[in-house]
């Protein structure tokens, strides 16, 4: 019974560049959330999805952060024109349900923009 | 907005002593969830353990167990028998009930095991 899986594990970009980061939810699960953690922070929530459909984006950044959680294939957190400042490690997370059942996390991405 | 506080950048422990990670939360709330990961080295988030806000009694998984006070707005964790497996940051989290669904984080405690 496959985990939460994220790839690539470590991505390293150059500023200006374009990171796309995937995330496959664990089996039968079908709301992935995406969260953020600065360095020496915790984990910021980005964004909540379901099959097709963004059900809140209240964390992401209104500029250059996309996601995407089509009806085949994983989910992908797609960042545009990358800076300095978006160096920080992704994780992605799944649950069955929404509302009462708990997110299992990947190992998430860590991003490195030089 | 939810808040998730915790105080104590860093603790240590013996092992095979116990230790309390403490957090406390703002919320208007009546039903919520609360929870603990743990963070290794590896960053992976591994869920430590979870309390229903409806629930009265204490959640107890193995040597983890919480101390919940709705009242007090108070989520603490106690790490009984610590084993230097345990040595991680640990993350107290809070949850809605609706379909929002989002998780707010503490910052924090980073546990240091001794022997």
């Amino acid at each position: 019974n496959a985990g939460v899986m994220q790839n690539p594990r470590h991505l390293v970009r150059r500023r200006g560049q374009e990171a796309r980061l995937r995330c496959s939810p664990m089996k039968g699960h079908s709301h992935v959330y995406w969260y953020r953690q600065l360095p020496e922070e915790g984990l910021k929530f980005m964004v909540y999805l379901q099959k097709e459909n963004i059900i809140d984006e209240s964390g992401m950044p209104k500029e250059r952060f996309s996601a995407e959680f089509p009806k085949e294939g994983p989910s992908i957190l797609r960042i545009q024109q990358v800076v300095r400042g978006d160096s920080a490690a992704y994780f992605c997370a799944s649950s069955r349900l929404a509302g009462t059942d708990t997110q299992y996390f990947g190992p998430g991405t860590r991003l490195t923009v030089l | 907005a939810q808040t998730v506080t915790q105080s104590q950048p860093e603790m240590s422990v013996q092992e095979a002593e116990t230790v309390t990670l403490s957090c406390t939360y703002d919320t208007s709330e009546s039903d919520y969830y609360l929870f603990w990961y743990k963070q290794p080295p590896s960053r992976q988030m591994i869920l430590v353990i979870r309390q229903e806000a409806y629930k009265q009694q204490n959640a107890t998984e193995n040597r983890f167990s919480v101390n919940f006070q709705k009242a007090a707005k108070s989520f603490s964790l106690k790490i009984s028998d610590s084993q230097l497996g345990d040595a991680a940051m640990y993350f107290c989290a809070y949850r809605s009930t609706g379909t929002a669904s989002k998780l707010t984080f503490g910052t924090g405690t980073r546990l240091q095991v001794t022997l």
